[in-house]
């Protein structure tokens, strides 16, 4: 069974840039969420995929899309880079069934610097 | 609507000594509670994690949680602290709608627990 994994491991962009983060899902999972871990603070939820769609969003802007695959490896997209982007972004993968998703576990994450 | 308080942000214990992690939570639902661990540039690690079976679940490395309804507490313990425990603890609440979750998971602030030799 292989683990979340993501790329890149980090990045630098400049303001006003777009970036494209991957997740590939643990074996077996149906269901990417991401998170931001801004420095020093817990994550907070961006958006969850499950068939390929978004299934639940947090409080973040339009400027945030995402993609799931057939495969349900996941791309997060951001636009417009402002110096607050700048962050630790993690994945979760899970196993959605019913009205319910199961445990997530995360990726080591990608770190994004704005400048 | 469902939230965690993590009510130390610095824990600091000698190694062999026990280490308490405090977490409050808030929920209209039957809550599912986690903590994850998160080492120095990783990514977060599932130590345990209730979901209304027994209330006091155990972890891996040792940890375990007592879920106590009561209290709305759900704080995480280990009865001799070692120098690999220390990293950054969160306190976790998955939201609920009754009948289901939304597969948001809420983050408390977290707790650093340094562990001196």
């Amino acid at each position: 069974e292989t683990g979340v994994t993501q790329s890149p491991t980090h990045l630098i962009k400049t303001r006003g840039q777009q970036v494209t983060l991957r997740c590939s899902s643990q074996s077996g999972h149906n269901t990417v969420s991401w998170y931001q871990q801004a420095l020093g603070q817990g994550p907070q939820f961006i958006f969850q995929y499950y068939r390929e769609e978004e299934n639940g969003r947090g409080n973040f802007p339009p400027r945030f899309s995402g993609l799931q695959f057939p495969n349900y490896s996941s791309e997060l997209n951001v636009n417009a880079l402002e110096l607050d982007d700048s962050a630790l972004y993690l994945c979760a993968s899970s196993s959605k069934r019913g009205g319910y998703t199961d445990t997530q576990y995360f990726g080591p994450g990608t770190r994004l610097t704005v400048l | 609507a469902q939230s965690v308080t993590q009510l130390d942000s610095h824990v600091s214990v000698s190694e062999g000594t026990p280490v308490l992690l405090r977490c409050n939570y808030s929920s209209s639902y039957s809550p599912s509670l986690f903590w994850y661990v998160q080492h120095p540039n990783k990514g977060l690690q599932l130590l345990l994690k209730y979901t209304s079976a027994a209330t006091l679940v155990k972890g891996i490395n040792g940890f375990e949680a007592e879920f106590k309804k009561s209290e709305t507490s759900f704080h995480l313990t280990k009865p001799s602290a070692h120098m690999s425990d220390a990293a950054e603890y969160f306190c976790v609440v998955s939201a609920s709608l009754g009948s289901g979750n939304t597969g948001k998971l809420i983050f408390g602030q977290g707790t650093t627990l340094q562990v001196k030799p």
